[in-house]
């Protein structure tokens, strides 16, 4: 387990379509963190479990968009209904659960799925 | 929303010079981290201050924090033409990070 894995690398969908993405994190790692970054822009948060619960959601998390995260494992990512405004890099993280208190650590992030939406 | 801010947006500097990217937020927090991210590449954590501290190495890499400024600043000595990429400074408050628009720094050779 030499980091956090995202498939598929690249996706090219129609407009309309449904998209999944799945993250596997760290296998030791309790969270699990989406974000997106649109080009030339820092990411942003989209939601984060702790094990299988989604404790979070930002509202940038429209009804379109769903994530699970079963057996508190692998994570999947899916929009529905996909609009060209959707097409971004979607990153996912994992850490540890005490990552900010004393002992703290940094996310570690997958390499991406990149959307486009044509 | 992006708390942070980093400044410059843009810096080209040559080989073995020193490059300097501050980063400004709004709020409390816990911590501060800077990721880097190559062109289309995920982002790799470089180092992380805690709120508590002021500053802070790592090889290369110095940062520091002034929370009663609510700033940080990365500074990167003796650059090499590998450290061309974007640079994010995140705040951590609560259970997530927030991260500001990054700086992208081209190292010429």
């Amino acid at each position: 387990d030499t980091g956090v894995s995202q498939d598929p690398r690249h996706k090219i969908t129609k407009r309309g379509q449904n998209v999944t993405f799945r993250c596997d994190p760290i296998s030791e790692h309790n969270r699990l963190y989406w974000y997106r970054q649109t080009l030339g822009q820092g990411p942003e948060f989209l939601t984060y479990f702790q094990n299988e619960a989604q404790l979070e959601k930002s509202r940038l998390l429209s009804d379109r968009f769903s994530a699970e995260r079963p057996k508190g494992s692998f994570s999947t990512l899916e929009i529905q209904r996909t609009e060209q405004g959707d097409s971004a890099m979607y990153l996912c993280a994992s850490s540890p659960t005490f990552s900010f208190g004393t002992g703290s650590w940094g996310y570690t992030f997958g390499s991406g799925t990149r959307l486009t939406v044509v | 929303s992006q708390q942070g801010e980093e400044d410059p947006q843009a810096l080209s500097i040559q080989e073995g010079e020193n490059a300097t990217m501050n980063c400004s937020y709004k709020t409390s927090i816990n911590n501060l981290q800077w990721y880097r991210q190559n062109s289309g590449r995920g982002l790799v954590h470089l180092i992380l201050i805690r709120s508590n501290e002021r500053e802070k190495h790592s090889g290369r890499l110095r940062v520091t924090l002034d929370t009663s400024k609510k700033s940080s600043s990365l500074l990167i000595t003796a650059s090499r033409a590998a450290d061309t990429a974007s640079y994010f400074c995140a705040t951590a408050a609560g259970n997530k990070l927030t991260f500001g628009g990054g700086t992208r720094v081209l190292v010429k050779p």
